[in-house]
């Protein structure tokens, strides 16, 4: 059973800070890794998808790494505003199609970035 | 595009009661799913779809029955709500399975069941 976990739980930094989040997961057969964002009361935004055949995805500020082989991947943020306080979710699908395609979950860092 | 909508955005039941959660999307997606989040246990499917007339059970699927009558529509119903169901309801869509769709969520419903 694939499980996921995101060290740490919670985080608070510095504005201006560049940062890492950690998400491992158990089961290297993978199809793909997202990252979300989940702010509070709100659902989740999708912030980068890594197909299992990439290394890394990147989009503005935020970089993503991927590797399979050891069961990893990094969200790297680079200088972090307030704006970024949030929960930071990564999800991996397991394979295409049916059960198989749902997103299994870690339980997030929860991220504030202070002033 | 509104995207993934779902109401309501919070409902309170009393046990043995029974609710329908509203979830549509209006970018043509075909497959759709539920999902609850609670503390500490990340979020979990509930059941999914991969089209109109087409739903399968998830991974928590006890107490809930879906139907898919529709690509734009996929209503979570609770048959006889008990305090374990009291969770946030998620629903998202996605294109498709390919593993290289992006999946939407919705904003989500709060649900207290007491």
């Amino acid at each position: 059973k694939q499980e996921v976990t995101q060290i740490p739980a919670a985080l608070s930094v510095p504005e201006g800070e560049n940062l890492v989040l950690n998400c491992s997961f158990t089961d290297s057969a993978i199809y793909n890794l997202q990252w979300f964002r989940q702010d509070p009361g709100k659902g989740l935004t999708s912030l980068l998808l890594i197909q299992s055949s990439q290394r890394e995805q990147t989009s503005g500020r935020l970089n993503a790494s991927l590797d399979k082989s050891s069961g990893r991947s990094t969200l790297y943020i680079a200088a972090s505003q307030p704006g970024d306080s949030a929960t930071y979710l990564c999800a991996v699908q397991r394979a295409w199609g049916g059960t198989a395609s749902k997103l299994t979950f870690g339980t997030g860092t929860r991220l504030q970035v202070t002033l | 595009n509104a995207g993934v909508t779902q109401t309501p955005k919070f409902q309170v039941l009393k046990t043995g009661q029974s609710m329908t959660l509203q979830c549509a999307q209006d970018m043509n997606h075909e497959y759709m799913s539920w999902y609850r989040q609670d503390p500490g246990m990340g979020l979990r499917l509930i059941h999914y779809s991969v089209g109109a007339g087409i739903t399968d059970q998830g991974e928590v699927p006890n107490g809930y029955n879906v139907s898919r009558s529709t690509t734009e529509d996929f209503p979570l119903r609770l048959l006889s709500a008990a305090p374990s169901q009291t969770s946030v309801y998620f629903c998202a869509s996605s294109r498709g399975t390919s593993g290289r769709e992006t999946q939407y969520f919705g904003p989500g419903t709060r649900l207290l069941v007491l």
